[in-house]
């Protein structure tokens, strides 16, 4: 059984790119979130897809947005990046949405800006 | 605001010892509290997930505790070895919104 695979694994990128970064969840999850983690620092939430539609947001502009494909993997898009951007991009997935559910990883897409 | 605050950010030990890793939190409405470990690079991997009824929860050499009534869980490593050379992560989930909230980790390293 398959955990939750991301691709790339590394992505440079110049400022004013535009970057999408994949995402396939477990067998058998239906949900999908995004976290961004800068280096030495926590992981901040970005979103959550689940049914295709953007469930939850965190604090993070509209440059970032995202999709979930009718077979559960998602995508997150990155426009106009620039340098705070470089972080390690971390795929969850879960069945279901609720808060309680278990949260499985990625690996993870380390992306440089420069 | 939901926080999450792990303590010492830090932390160096030598083989074989045992140490312990502070989380307090303030995230409300309380659905659980969760470890994970995530090696350099890599995606965070689960350690414990605890819920307001438990106080104490093992994984191997790994110990969760949580008291819900002062908002504060630890995680003790017992014999620690240098595979365990790794960052922790206290997260907390809240019912109201399906967010987890991240702490900043505490970062390990064991030295032989």
């Amino acid at each position: 059984d398959a955990g939750v695979t991301q691709s790339p694994t590394h992505l440079i990128k110049t400022r004013g790119q535009q970057v999408t970064l994949r995402c396939s969840p477990k067998s058998g999850h239906d949900t999908v979130s995004w976290y961004q983690q800068a280096l030495g620092q926590g992981p901040q939430f970005i979103f959550q897809y689940y049914e295709e539609e953007e469930r939850q947001r965190g604090n993070f502009p509209d440059r970032f947005s995202g999709h979930q494909f009718p077979n559960y993997s998602s995508e997150l898009n990155v426009n106009a990046l620039l340098l705070g951007d470089s972080a390690l991009y971390l795929c969850a997935s879960s069945s279901g949405t609720g808060g309680f559910r278990e949260q499985y990883f990625g690996p993870g897409t380390r992306l440089t800006v420069t | 605001k939901n926080q999450v605050e792990q303590s010492p950010q830090s932390l160096i030990i030598l083989e074989g010892k045992n140490c312990t890793l502070q989380c307090n939190y303030t995230v409300s409405p309380f659905s659980n509290l969760r470890w994970y470990k995530q090696d350099t690079g890599r995606g965070p991997v689960s350690l414990t997930i605890m819920t307001f009824s438990e106080n104490t929860k093992s994984n191997g050499r790994y110990t969760a505790t949580l008291d819900a009534d002062t908002k504060q869980s630890s995680l003790h490593i017992t014999a620690s070895q240098l595979s365990d050379s790794a960052s922790y992560i206290c997260v907390v989930s809240s019912y109201a919104g399906n967010m987890l909230t991240f702490g900043g980790g505490t970062r390990l390293m064991v030295k032989p």
